[in-house]
């Protein structure tokens, strides 16, 4: 199983350019998630889908949208790059939850990105 | 928002030494993780706590949640060069799918 797989792996945009970040897993979970990670902020959350066919806002939504495509796919797009989007990109999925014990996320490799 | 604030920031420390990090919070959570996260790649589990008081070991790394579910610690014992990298605690409420990280500590270890 390869996991969580993102592409691509480092994108550079000009400001105002658009672009789709692409997730997938292969582990059959219900719940994908994008978060963003920037230096000293740790990784802020910026939508999840808790099952094929839901979406909701995260922590930092503003300036991105997502679409989950199937089970196995979570993508994620930016309409109109600008420099505060320069960040790491992290997408992860997770088990079901067990009644109130919340399942385990795995995280993929990120995709590095710049915005000029 | 809710969040968690992890400590130390960063550590450096020489090969052989124990290490402690901490996460704690205003919050309650019903979940305590810790992260990995090695450079250029994304993070990685190392231990997941479900319960209040729980001590649960991991080879070198021991973890815990604490009494209050307000705050968990990280142990790892006789560090390896290997063990450089970034961790995160995250915490996690009831049903709610999301985790609220931690900013990491940053371990570096001389050899």
């Amino acid at each position: 199983n390869a996991g969580v797989t993102q592409t691509p792996k480092f994108q550079v945009l000009k400001t105002g350019q658009s672009m789709t970040l692409q997730c997938a897993q292969d582990m059959n979970h219900n719940s994908m998630y994008w978060y963003r990670q920037d230096p000293g902020m740790g990784l802020r959350l910026i939508y999840y889908s808790a099952s094929e066919g839901t979406t909701d806002k995260g922590e930092v939504p503003n300036g991105y949208n997502v679409s989950r495509l199937n089970k196995r796919e979570f993508s994620l797009r930016l309409e109109s790059a600008a420099p505060s989007q320069t960040s790491v990109y992290f997408c992860a999925s997770s088990e079901e939850a067990v009644g109130w014990v919340s399942g385990t996320q795995y995280f993929g490799p990120g995709t590095r990105l710049l915005v000029l | 928002g809710q969040q968690l604030n992890q400590s130390p920031q960063s550590m450096f420390i020489q090969e052989g030494e124990d290490v402690s990090m901490n996460c704690t919070s205003s919050s309650i959570f019903n979940t305590w993780l810790w992260y990995k996260q090695d450079p250029g790649e994304g993070p990685v589990l190392l231990i997941a706590l479900y319960k209040a008081g729980e001590l649960t070991s991991n080879g070198r790394l021991t973890a815990q949640f604490g009494i209050t579910r307000k705050d968990s610690f990280l142990n790892i014992s006789a560090s390896i060069p290997s063990d450089v990298g970034i961790y995160f605690c995250a915490g996690q409420r009831g049903s709610n799918y999301k985790l609220t990280f931690g900013k990491g500590t940053l371990l570096t270890v001389n050899p």
